[in-house]
């Protein structure tokens, strides 16, 4: 069975800042991963998506995320972050074989400060 | 931009009620799927529905939970007796045949 791991609850960073939010996950089989992002009272939102393919995926607000299958890791990267982008990250995992089915990490809360 | 729709944002019920979630998917879509979120913590997969019946679901799914997609175009999770840990913020989400999930913005359900 998957897991997902988000070894960072909180991370706190400075405006313009560069910040990456981690995410490993553990599968026996091949995987999809995901970023979704959750804005406070919002629902969650598809940020960005590794399905097969080149293994550096891109969203239109600047992250991108780079799908590293030796390390099982998927790990959320933004060279400057801007207020806007405090908001809950949650990387997710959905097994080749498991359906549509999707297994979400714990979440890491990015506050971004003036 | 297409969008899942939730109903209501937020519901507080007695311990014991019955409550209906309901959820209009994007239309299109051929995947639905509920999930909860408990105050923090992990979001949690329930169930999956595809060509009307549960294609899966886990264990916190069990007796007291039941999905239905009466008329084609809402897709309800019905809690037949709530107890007070079943107070989350529950998503509705859909699917077309790419893996990618819409979701709605959650209902929050509160049983007191």
């Amino acid at each position: 069975a998957q897991s997902v791991t988000q070894l960072d609850s909180q991370v706190p960073v400075f405006e313009e800042a560069p910040v990456e939010l981690r995410c490993n996950y553990s599968s026996s089989v091949s995987v999809y991963l995901f970023w979704y992002v959750q804005y406070p009272n919002q629902g969650l939102q598809l940020l960005l998506k590794y399905l097969s393919g080149s293994t550096l995926v891109e969203s239109i607000n600047g992250f991108e995320a780079e799908f590293n299958k030796s390390q099982t890791s998927f790990h959320l990267r933004k060279p400057s972050v801007h207020i806007s982008d405090t908001a809950e990250y949650f990387c997710a995992v959905s097994e080749d074989n498991a359906g549509n089915m999707l297994t979400f990490g714990g979440g890491t809360r990015l506050m971004v400060k003036p | 931009e297409p969008e899942v729709t939730q109903t209501p944002s937020h519901q507080v019920t007695q311990m014991g009620q019955e409550v209906i979630l309901r959820c209009v998917p994007i239309s299109n879509h051929l995947y639905f799927y509920w999930y909860r979120q408990i105050l923090g913590q992990k979001v949690e997969f329930l169930v999956s529905f595809y060509n009307n019946e549960i294609s899966e679901k886990s264990e916190i799914f069990d007796d007291q939970f039941s999905v239905e997609r009466p008329d084609g175009s809402n897709f309800t999770l019905k809690i037949r007796s709530t107890k007070l840990e079943d107070s989350a913020m529950y998503f509705c989400a859909s699917s077309g045949d790419d893996r990618q999930a819409f979701f709605g913005q959650g209902t929050r359900l509160t049983v007191v």
